[in-house]
């Protein structure tokens, strides 16, 4: 199956610092990528949805200006959480679309990102 | 707007034994659906997708349903091993991105 690589796998960082996460896909083109985070015991809740060559939608409630998503290539997507604070403290988890038809897509998922903020 | 519900949350079964997780799901415009595993602290591994023209797919030990006109997806284990420890979420995508259940905690105790 395709694969999807995210790093770091965990980060720990000072309140007030940013941090950026990677998201690459590794053997395929990933014209579509989203971003998702996870509370404990909660499922995972979309952030944005990241276009290659556009800017990213965000859902309701994600600030844009805090999560700042770039997709510049079709292999790549960054996220960065800007000022951190500990209520940011989550884990972080990234997908890619493969599409070899015009509906058949699956997503596939890199090994998440667990960001604590102190 | 989409809704995914799983049932149960948690399941404990012993080595050995069948199980079913239940998925449903309110809006049956959907392209695919898919199930997942979560290991704990760990990313998603896609385990089985289902095109909505299909009605079930079969990897290993795993056999996935989908009934799209009643809103519903069940997930067959066979034999479970304690391996099969972790998370399970199903998820739909259509017009929007992957919608998530909340997940059934599934233990098998040796």
């Amino acid at each position: 199956g395709a694969v999807v690589s995210q790093h770091p796998s965990w980060v720990i960082c000072k309140s007030g610092t940013s941090v950026k996460i990677e998201c690459r896909s590794l053997d395929f083109q990933a014209t579509t990528m989203f971003w998702y985070r996870q509370f404990p015991k909660q499922s995972l809740m979309l952030m944005a949805t990241s276009n290659e060559g556009s800017k990213a939608t965000y859902e309701q409630g994600v600030e844009k200006d805090k999560f700042l998503i770039n997709h510049a290539s079709l292999t790549l997507s960054t996220l960065t959480v800007t000022s951190a604070h500990p209520e940011d403290s989550s884990f972080y988890i990234c997908s890619a679309l493969t599409r070899d038809r015009v509906w058949n897509t699956e997503a596939f998922f890199g090994q998440g990102t667990r960001l604590t903020v102190v | 707007k989409q809704e995914v519900t799983q049932i149960p949350a948690a399941l404990s079964v012993p080595e050995g034994e069948n199980l079913v997780l239940n998925c449903s799901f309110t809006d049956s415009a959907i392209y695919n659906l898919q199930w997942f595993r979560q290991d704990p602290g760990k990313g998603l591994t896609s385990l089985l997708l289902i095109q909505s023209s299909q009605r079930e797919q079969t990897s290993g030990r795993l056999n996935a349903s989908l009934d799209k006109s009643s809103g519903r997806s069940t997930l067959y284990i066979a034999a479970s091993q304690p391996g099969d420890s972790a998370t399970y979420l199903c998820a739909t995508s259509g017009n929007t991105p992957l919608v998530f259940g909340k997940g059934t905690r599934l233990s098998v105790i040796a």
